[in-house]
């Protein structure tokens, strides 16, 4: 039973607009949660993050808002870029233990 | 700057053979990770180590052994390999969580694709 869960498996999106990712979590106990951003033949690269202290972090063209109460989280990129062309993976932690959940990614593809 | 360097970047094994993945990493991190990613599944961890000498077992640890003799080095064992281990292995390693920052970003090497026949 998958505790992260990103259900939407592609989106495609104009360059420009706005990208919306979502992720839905079960388990209660996750307190950080994280964004990978991963290219073909590449490993994952860390992206942005958000404690659940918060329930907004930006940076950049990135922003991560968090739900606690619905777990679920959200990236946005704005304005979306062909280079943002990619697939999207969430994570989630808790106590700092670093040992990763992840969701089973979005593929995200920027048209020019 | 290399970061996590994984060999090989390929391999296809027979069921029942061995084989041990090789991963190193440049940054002196303390905590390495094996990760598997399967399709429709994300990456799921393997085996952990949160300093040299020391090990400790991820979500899916089974037909995986891991050794971690130097701090720069964390190895992924398959003993017997089975066409169920067929999936891209990823290594990762990060600074001690807790540090200042809480959780700490993990660096991810480019993967080993390995297939069992």
């Amino acid at each position: 039973d998958q505790q992260v869960k990103q259900n939407s498996p592609s989106l495609s999106v104009q360059e420009g607009r706005i990208s919306i990712l979502n992720c839905d979590y079960t388990n209660s106990m996750f307190d950080y949660f994280l964004w990978y951003k991963k290219y073909p033949a590449e490993g994952p690269t860390f992206l942005i993050s958000i404690s659940s202290i918060k329930d907004k972090n930006e940076d950049g063209r990135f922003t991560v808002f968090l739900n606690k109460s619905a777990k679920h989280l959200s990236l946005h990129i704005v304005p979306s870029q062909p280079g943002d062309s990619a697939v999207y993976f969430c994570a989630a932690d808790q106590a700092a233990g670093n040992k990763l959940t992840f969701g089973g990614g979005t593929r995200v593809l920027v048209k020019p | 700057n290399a970061g996590v360097t994984q060999t090989p970047k390929f391999r296809v094994l027979k069921t029942g053979q061995s084989m041990t993945l090789l991963c190193a990493q440049d940054m002196n991190h303390e905590y390495m990770y094996w990760y598997r990613q399967d399709p429709g599944m994300g990456l799921r961890l393997i085996h952990y180590s949160v300093g040299e000498g020391t090990t400790a077992k991820g979500e899916v640890p089974d037909g995986y052994n891991v050794s971690r003799l130097k701090k720069q080095n964390f190895l992924l064992g398959l003993e017997s390999a089975a066409p169920s281990q067929t999936s891209v292995y990823f290594c990762a390693s990060s600074l001690v969580p807790g540090q200042g920052a809480g959780n700490q970003p993990q660096h991810f090497g480019d993967g080993t694709r390995l297939s069992i026949l």
